[in-house]
């Protein structure tokens, strides 16, 4: 399966933990984007990457969250001290930079639940 | 916030044809209609975008007004794995995020 590839599936925590996301893009695809979507929401913006370095990110994305992608390949997100609220499908996404080429390929999530 | 203003939910049968309308009255010159959708406990995928010209791809049409402030997905023959929330989206090319909105929900029943 050559899509973009996201671990856990499913994490559940207790208030208070730390918990770090893992995001595989397609191969080559140099820019990635992280995502959160709530239930009955549309997905929210958090941050996103042009190879190794961070270009934006979002108001939503407190001091408690923390997003690498050291070699320009897979990416983390980690969330420190959970909250509840914070329970929510986070998605990444990949693309090209290719002239004429402008999709963003998203993977199946990490649905997070914090107890 | 979103730029876009789509119906809640609509509603099709098997093998008929679903048009999703979209309105984007505060729409750039720039700026490009995209159309996403995600089906239940999947990511979102990319259906198909245009600018002014209507476009067609193997998975929908885009048919965009002349004014360029609203539009219409179509999927010609729709069938039950066409049932998604659909989600329009205007957004200048190639630049970083896409800004959802809350999407149609298309239920195609048979």
């Amino acid at each position: 399966d050559t899509g973009v590839s996201q671990d856990p599936r499913h994490k559940i925590t207790k208030r208070g933990q730390n918990v770090t996301f893992r995001c595989d893009p397609i191969s080559e695809h140099n820019r990635l984007y992280w995502y959160r979507q709530t239930l009955g929401q549309g997905p929210e913006f958090l941050t996103y990457f042009q190879n190794e370095a961070q270009l934006e990110k979002s108001r939503l994305l407190s001091d408690r969250f923390s997003a690498e992608r050291p070699k320009g390949s897979f990416s983390t997100l980690e969330i420190q001290r959970t909250e509840q609220g914070d329970s929510a499908m986070y998605l990444c996404a990949s693309s090209p930079t290719l002239t004429g080429v402008d999709e963003q390929f998203f993977g199946p999530g990490t649905r997070l639940t914090v107890l | 916030d979103a730029k876009t203003t789509q119906p809640t939910s609509m509603d099709c049968a098997e093998g008929r044809a679903a048009n999703l309308p979209c309105n984007h009255s505060t729409i750039s010159g720039n700026e490009y209609v995209y159309w996403y959708r995600q089906i239940h406990s999947q990511g979102p995928q990319y259906i198909i975008h245009g600018l002014k010209n209507n476009e067609t791809n193997e998975m929908a049409s885009l048919i965009i007004t002349e004014d360029r402030k609203s539009s219409t997905l179509i999927l010609p023959h729709a069938t039950l794995r066409d049932t998604a929330v659909y989600y329009c989206i205007v957004r200048v090319i190639n630049t970083d995020k896409l800004i959802f909105g809350t999407g149609t929900r298309l239920q195609v029943f048979p």
